[in-house]
């Protein structure tokens, strides 16, 4: 069964800074690997997929890897500014969604 | 396109009452998954349906609860005779295809059960 692991599991930063969020999966046999964000008391935001024959993607500010035979993912955030204050999920798709725990990131003023 | 629904957005039960969660996917896509987020934990799946069939149950508790997705409405998660550990939030995700492609998240349900 799948595991996936997400480090820190909460960040605080100050504005402006960039930042990195691992995730990191067990079993490599996966189809994408997809991002989310979440706010407090909403649901899930698509932010990336990563498809398992790609290695990264971009979306303005936010650039995700993907590294299948480690077993890892990193969300890049640059410039970071407190509405990005959220916690994010990574997840491994195959038949299922296999989520992570998420990380809480805080961005100060 | 309306994105995925899901009502009630907070619902409160009694220990022993049933609970009927509501799903709605979006225009178009045939496949609906459910998920339970406890707190302070992750994402959990639950079920995975298409139209009446249910494809992949294996994340569902053994008792109390139960899925369908009908040729007419909505998907329902029913759980039966509620208790305080089933107080989560429930979220539905709906896609056009295959579970492999991207989800599309509904905002919740958020159950507690007193």
């Amino acid at each position: 069964k799948q595991e996936v692991t997400q480090i820190p599991a909460a960040l605080s930063v100050p504005e402006g800074e960039n930042l990195v969020l691992n995730c990191s999966f067990t079993d490599s046999a996966i189809y994408n690997l997809q991002w989310f964000r979440q706010d407090p008391g909403k649901g899930l935001t698509s932010l990336l997929l990563i498809q398992s024959s790609q290695r990264e993607q971009t979306s303005g500010r936010l650039n995700a890897s993907l590294d299948k035979s480690s077993g890892r993912s990193t969300l890049y955030i640059a410039a970071s500014q407190p509405g990005d204050s959220a916690t994010y999920l990574c997840a491994s798709t195959g038949n299922q969604f296999y989520f992570g725990t998420g990380t809480s990131l805080t961005v100060i003023p | 396109n309306a994105g995925v629904m899901q009502n009630p957005r907070h619902l409160v039960r009694r220990r022993g009452q049933e609970a009927r969660l509501r799903c709605s996917p979006m225009k178009g896509h045939s496949h609906v998954y459910w998920y339970r987020q406890l707190p302070e934990e992750g994402l959990k799946f639950m079920v995975y349906l298409q139209k009446e069939n249910i494809i992949d149950e294996s994340g569902m508790p053994k008792e109390r609860f139960s899925a369908e997705f009908p040729k007419e409405g909505p998907s329902i998660l029913r759980i039966q005779q509620v208790v305080r550990g089933d107080s989560a939030a429930y979220f539905c995700a709906s896609s056009p295809d295959r579970p492999q492609e991207t989800q599309y998240f509904g905002p919740g349900t958020r159950l507690l059960v007193l």
